[in-house]
């Protein structure tokens, strides 16, 4: 199930960063933060994952507090091509599984 | 760059119809995985294929659900006898090797499977 807490929908103007947040309380040692986006209907699409440090790379970053108990997913610049529902999911480094749990996600919409 | 591919984009059937879905994976991954999203829902997993088995299944993989690796570049997904609650999309996804809880999944465009 899913571990984790995010607001179901933001905006946000084009060209100005989008911080999307995320809570997961509960997470453990082993738990990494991932980000992945679903545009409408189309597959999800992985963004960046992290453990504890912040991460960047050419489509985002990833804040992390220091208690890992909450992330910030960061859009430098969006654009209304990032218009799409963001999920935060964590999941265990260790699992030879893997298995993805979705939750419900954030819809951002970037408007002109 | 490399991609995950699925065939067909869209499947009509009859209740009752057996269909298959394919898949074919990135060419060197070696974890395999579906999931499905009814319309409106959140994404929710299938099963887990590796090594030519199934590693892990969720409660709506029941009998009628089965998967393969016919060759060395198919995936599919075959349900028996399809429902009207079948009705979804599918999306196929894979990881490179490595521990694949640390690996992102690249997921393929998705075959919208509707039950008539």
């Amino acid at each position: 199930d899913a571990k984790t807490t995010q607001p179901p929908s933001m905006d946000c103007a084009e060209g100005r960063a989008a911080n999307l947040p995320c809570n997961h309380s509960t997470i453990s040692g082993n738990e990494y933060v991932y980000w992945y986006r679903q545009i409408h209907s189309q597959g999800p699409q992985y963004i960046i994952h992290g453990l504890k440090n912040n991460e960047t790379n050419e489509m985002a970053s990833l804040i992390i507090t220091e208690d890992r108990k909450s992330s910030t997913l960061i859009l430098p610049h969006a654009t209304l091509r990032d218009t799409a529902v963001y999920y935060c999911i964590v999941r265990d480094r260790g699992s030879t599984l893997g298995r993805l749990y979705f939750g419900r996600g954030t819809q951002l919409t970037v408007w002109p | 760059e490399p991609e995950v591919t699925q065939t067909p984009s869209h499947q009509v059937t009859q209740m009752g119809q057996e269909v298959i879905l394919r898949c074919v994976p990135i060419s060197n991954h070696l974890y395999f995985y579906w999931y499905r999203q009814i319309l409106g829902q959140k994404v929710e997993f299938l099963v887990s294929f590796y090594n030519n088995e199934i590693s892990e299944k969720s409660e709506i993989f029941d009998d009628q659900f089965s998967v393969e690796r016919p060759d060395g570049s198919n995936f599919t997904l075959k349900i028996r006898s399809t429902k009207l609650e079948d009705s979804a999309m599918y999306f196929c996804a894979s990881t490179p090797p490595g521990t694949a809880g640390s690996n992102e999944q690249f997921f393929g465009p998705g075959t919208r499977l509707t039950v008539l």
